[in-house]
């Protein structure tokens, strides 16, 4: 079993719906992160937090310790928001390495 | 401030014929990452270096990749011969000093073994 798991795999919206992502995690960890990768490969930090919410623009990550769950919400979709969005944690066993879910694709048509 | 600097972009070679990639980190960032990523999978930290000492290769393969950092600033990963199953997506990362600050990424090599 993976430590980290995220959920759907795939996510098909319409513009403009909002759309939510789950991570769930089986480790302790120190910080969660969010990371958007584009087609071509470059990945993109969106949000690193250890608990509570953060929100920038359209995009809002929160996250459960006790449960062990992260969620990233994008309110307002958009076809630029099409992308893979990997959930990855840094944790205690891990000597700080990051441990990777295997992306949720995300396509937004217009 | 430039990001994460990797070349090439993309590099195709047959099997058994060797391939390295090289990275530039931000300026001032002392842990420098490579990872592999599969198709369809996250990326798999290969090695951590904390300025030139390799601080975490346990997932290196040894016996055909190696990487140097010889003045704890840019860095070079090379196979030695590749393989078919090595076709991945090779991502350089970096940091402050310290595996517990956000990581920065380069743009990746996309690199496809015949």
């Amino acid at each position: 079993k993976n430590e980290v798991e995220q959920s759907p795999q795939n996510l098909t919206a319409q513009e403009g719906e909002f759309i939510t992502i789950n991570c769930s995690y089986s480790v302790g960890i120190s910080a969660l992160h969010w990371l958007q990768q584009h087609p071509g490969g470059g990945i993109v930090s969106l949000f690193m937090l250890s608990s509570g919410k953060k929100k920038h623009g359209r995009l809002i990550a929160t996250i459960n310790i006790q449960e062990k769950h992260s969620s990233l919400h994008i309110t307002a979709s958009h076809p630029r928001d099409s992308a893979v969005y990997i959930c990855a944690v840094t944790s205690w066993g891990s000597q700080g390495n990051l441990i990777f879910g295997k992306g949720t694709k995300l396509s937004v048509k217009p | 401030e430039a990001g994460v600097v990797q070349s090439p972009r993309y590099k195709i070679i047959e099997k058994k014929q060797p391939v390295a990639f090289w990275c530039n980190p931000i300026s001032g960032h002392n842990t420098l990452y490579w990872y592999r990523q599969n198709l369809g999978q996250g990326p798999e930290l290969l090695i951590r270096y904390e300025n030139e000492e390799a601080v975490d290769d346990s997932q290196l393969p040894k016996d055909r990749f190696s990487a140097e950092r010889l003045k704890g600033v840019d860095s070079t990963l090379k196979i030695q011969p590749a393989e078919l199953g090595d076709s991945a997506v090779y991502l350089c990362a970096s940091s402050l000093e310290g595996a517990y600050n956000e990581q920065f990424f380069g743009p990746g090599t996309r690199l496809t073994v015949l």
